[in-house]
C-alpha cells in the first residue's frame, strides 16, 4: 500500500519557471489538500479537495492552481515561480467527515527558486 | 494574530522523562483537535485525535483539551530517543478538510 505519493521530492526552478508538483493516492481518499510549511510558521493550507471535480482555496492559494479530476491525483501547479515559494509541500489525503478527518500525508517536495 | 501559538522549542530532555507540548488558539469555534509527530525530512504522521474537550490516552500518549481556556497538551511518559521529532498540533472547526497548524515543537529527547 503506497499510501500518498509525492514526486518529483527535490526541484529547483529559475523565477518565472512554471511546474506541477505531483500528488496521487491508492486509498480511494475523498479529501485531499495542499500544504506548505515554512520555518516557523508550521503548515499553511493552499488548496484543498472534497472530491473529483471540486476544489477550493485555502489559507495561502495566491500563485497556485490546482483541479481533480480523479479520485486518486491533485496536482498543484506554479504558473511563474517567485522566490516566496521556495518551501516544503505536503499533499494530504483524508477519507472525509466519517473516518475523523484523519490525514495522510506524503513525504514532500522540496521546492527552491532562484 | 496566527490562529494557533506553539512554542517551537527545542525542548532537551533525558529519556524517561515526561514531557509536555501544549498549543493555543483564538477560535471557539474549533472541536477537532490532532497531534502529528513529524521526523527530520519525513511527512506528518497522525499521533492523537480528540473531540471537544477531555482527556485521551493511547499507550504512552496522552492528549487533553481544555476549550474553556483554548488550550491543548500532549503528554509523552517514559520518553524514549525514538521520540525525538517535531511534533505538531492542528485543529479544525468543522468536519471539511481544513485544518490550522501549529509551527511544531522540537523535541530531543536524550539517552
Amino acid at each position: 500500500n503506497a499510501g500518498v505519493t509525492q514526486t518529483p521530492k527535490f526541484q529547483v526552478l529559475k523565477t518565472g519557471q512554471s511546474m506541477t508538483l505531483q500528488c496521487a493516492q491508492d486509498m480511494n481518499h475523498e479529501y485531499m489538500s495542499w500544504y506548505r510549511q515554512d520555518p516557523g510558521m508550521g503548515l499553511r493550507l493552499i488548496h484543498y479537495s472534497v472530491g473529483a471535480g471540486i476544489t477550493d482555496q485555502g489559507e495561502v492559494p495566491n500563485g497556485y492552481n490546482v483541479s481533480r479530476s480523479t479520485t486518486e491525483d491533485f496536482p498543484l501547479r506554479l504558473l511563474s515561480a517567485a522566490p516566496s515559494q521556495t518551501s516544503v509541500y505536503f499533499c494530504a489525503s483524508s477519507r472525509g467527515e466519517l473516518a475523523k478527518n484523519i490525514q495522510y500525508f506524503g513525504a514532500g517536495t522540496r521546492l527552491s527558486v532562484l | 494574530q496566527k490562529e494557533v501559538e506553539q512554542d517551537p522549542g527545542p525542548l532537551s530532555v533525558p529519556e524517561g522523562a515526561i514531557v509536555s507540548l501544549n498549543c493555543t488558539y483564538s477560535n471557539s469555534a474549533f472541536q477537532y483537535f490532532m497531534w502529528y509527530r513529524q521526523y527530520s525530512r519525513k511527512g506528518p504522521e497522525l499521533l492523537m485525535y480528540t473531540y471537544s474537550s477531555g482527556n485521551k490516552e493511547d499507550g504512552r500518549f496522552t492528549a487533553q483539551v481544555d476549550k474553556s481556556s483554548k488550550y491543548i497538551s500532549l503528554f509523552i511518559r517514559d520518553s524514549q530517543p525514538s521520540d525525538s521529532a517535531t511534533y505538531l498540533c492542528a485543529m479544525s472547526a468543522n468536519n471539511f478538510n481544513k485544518f490550522y497548524f501549529g509551527s511544531g515543537t522540537k523535541l530531543n529527547v536524550k539517552p
